[in-house]
C-alpha cells in the first residue's frame, strides 16, 4: 500500500505570495489533518478534514486554510506568507475512527524569504 | 485542553545500553497515548500507541512504553538500543473525541554513540 504522498517535496516563496500544499492520503483513508512544524514551536495541529469536511481546527490566523476532494486529496493554502511560516508542513491520514494513529507524509519544506 | 511535556530535549546514550524517554501528559479527560519517531529530513513514523487495557504496550523496532495514570506518564523504552536508533522522537496525546489532533511534545533527541 502506497503511503501519503506530499508534493511538491520543497518550496521556496516571497513573503506577500501565497503558497498551497498538497497532500494523497492513503488509500481508503477518509482523515486528512495538516500539522506545522517549527524548531521554535514544535508540532502544531492546523486542521482535520473528514469527508470533505473540516472537523477539527487548531489556533492558526485564517491566512491557513484547507479544503479536502471527494476522494481524500487535501490541499492546504497559506495567504500573504510571512516569514514565520517558513516551516515543514507535515500531512497525516487515517481511517478517521476513534484510536487509530494517523499516518504521516514526509512532509514539505516552506522556506520563505 | 491537554498538554504534553517530554522531560529531557536530548538523550545521548552507548550502542547497546538500554534507554528510557520521559513523557507526562496533562489533561482533564481520558486520553490515548502516542509515540512517534522522526528520522533526519523524514516525516513521522508510529512507534506505538495506548488506547486502553493492558498499560505496557509494544511497539516497532524492539521499542515498548508503560502507560501510568495516577503519574500521567508514558514512557518510552528500549533494553538495546542500536546506532540506526538515532533519531528524534515524540510523545503525543489526544482526546477521545477529537482522536486525530494531536498534542506533541517538544520532542526528544536520541543519540546512540558507538
Amino acid at each position: 500500500k502506497a503511503g501519503v504522498t506530499q508534493t511538491p517535496r520543497y518550496l521556496i516563496k516571497t513573503r506577500g505570495q501565497q503558497v498551497t500544499l498538497s497532500c494523497s492520503p492513503i488509500s481508503g483513508h477518509r482523515s486528512v489533518s495538516w500539522y506545522q512544524q517549527t524548531p521554535g514551536q514544535g508540532l502544531q495541529f492546523l486542521f482535520e478534514y473528514f469527508s470533505e469536511t473540516q472537523r477539527n481546527k487548531g489556533n492558526f490566523p485564517g491566512r491557513f486554510s484547507g479544503r479536502q476532494f471527494s476522494n481524500s486529496r487535501s490541499e492546504m493554502n497559506v495567504s500573504t506568507l510571512e516569514l514565520g511560516d517558513s516551516a515543514l508542513y507535515l500531512c497525516a491520514s487515517s481511517l478517521g475512527s476513534i484510536g487509530t494513529g494517523p499516518i504521516f507524509g514526509p512532509g514539505t519544506r516552506l522556506t520563505v524569504t | 485542553a491537554q498538554s504534553v511535556t517530554q522531560l529531557d530535549s536530548q538523550v545521548p546514550v552507548f550502542e547497546e545500553a538500554p534507554v528510557e524517554l520521559r513523557c507526562n501528559y496533562s489533561s482533564s479527560v481520558s486520553v490515548y497515548l502516542f509515540w512517534y519517531v522522526q528520522y533526519p529530513n523524514q516525516g513521522l513514523q508510529l512507534l506505538l500507541k495506548y488506547l486502553s487495557g493492558s498499560t505496557l504496550v509494544k511497539g516497532i523496532n524492539g521499542f515498548e512504553a508503560e502507560f501510568n495514570k495516577s503519574q500521567t506518564s508514558f514512557h518510552l523504552r528500549k533494553p538495546s538500543v542500536h546506532i540506526s536508533d538515532t533519531a528524534e522522537y515524540f510523545c503525543a496525546v489526544s482526546d477521545l473525541q477529537g482522536a486525530q489532533k494531536l498534542v506533541f511534545g517538544q520532542g526528544t533527541r536520541l543519540t546512540i554513540n558507538p
